[in-house]
């Protein structure tokens, strides 16, 4: 599974757009972008993924490149529980999926009141 | 539905001790892993199984047994405890094909070597 470059930490304001970068530029043809977040020591939780066309859900949008070599996670409106350190990781989807899934360090993003 | 259950919580073991971490998960999910988190770290894959019967190693196995003898149960196993491995232990799981594919963690075990 390709390897993914995050900024170590990141703030925003209350109220405002939080976009945070992921580069992957070794990412395969058949690897998803996959974004989870964890919150003080909880275990981290999934909040949304894609191949290459960008994705919405209600907890925030992702926006992947032409080339699929970096992606931007976007939380449209930053509260003070968006607090959190994000995780962007890339995989193999489906059944040639080899198992291995390595986090790095992650974007620490402070919302500020 | 409980998804992936933990325990102990937390423990604290002398240096030289060893103790099992359970982990246990009723989603019928075929991949489980373990992964550890030092204070202000990222994770780090421990183990990982793609089924029942089957393990692998991840980034940083050593000092760590596992098994895999149930589709719902992946236990980790510390032996001769160090200080090194003090640490939040997560244990996860997720679907192979269809879904999503995210990952569902549990809640975590926080593990002490003094």
């Amino acid at each position: 599974d390709a390897k993914t470059t995050q900024p170590t930490s990141m703030d925003c304001a209350e109220g405002r757009a939080a976009n945070l970068p992921c580069n992957h530029s070794t990412i395969s043809g058949n690897e998803y972008v996959y974004w989870y977040r964890q919150i003080h020591s909880q275990g981290p939780q999934y909040i949304i993924h894609g191949l290459k066309n960008n994705e919405t859900n209600e907890m925030a949008s992702l926006i992947i490149t032409e080339d699929r070599k970096s992606s931007t996670l976007i939380l449209p409106h930053a509260t003070l529980r968006d607090t959190a350190v994000y995780y962007c990781i890339v995989r193999v989807y489906g059944s040639s999926n080899t198992g291995k899934l390595i986090f790095g360090q992650g974007t620490t993003l402070q919302v500020k009141p | 539905n409980a998804g992936v259950t933990q325990t102990p919580k937390f423990r604290i073991l002398k240096i030289g001790q060893s103790m099992t971490l359970q982990c246990t998960q009723d989603m019928n999910h075929n991949y489980m892993y373990w992964y550890r988190q030092d204070p202000g770290m990222g994770l780090k894959l421990i183990y990982y199984s793609v089924g029942a019967g089957i393990t692998d190693k991840g980034e940083v196995p050593n000092g760590y047994n596992v098994s895999r003898s149930t589709t719902e149960d992946f236990p980790l196993r510390l032996e001769l405890a160090a200080p090194s491995q003090t640490s939040v232990y997560f244990c996860a799981s997720r679907q192979t094909g269809g879904g999503t594919g995210e990952l569902f963690f549990g809640e975590g075990s926080r593990l002490t070597v003094l």
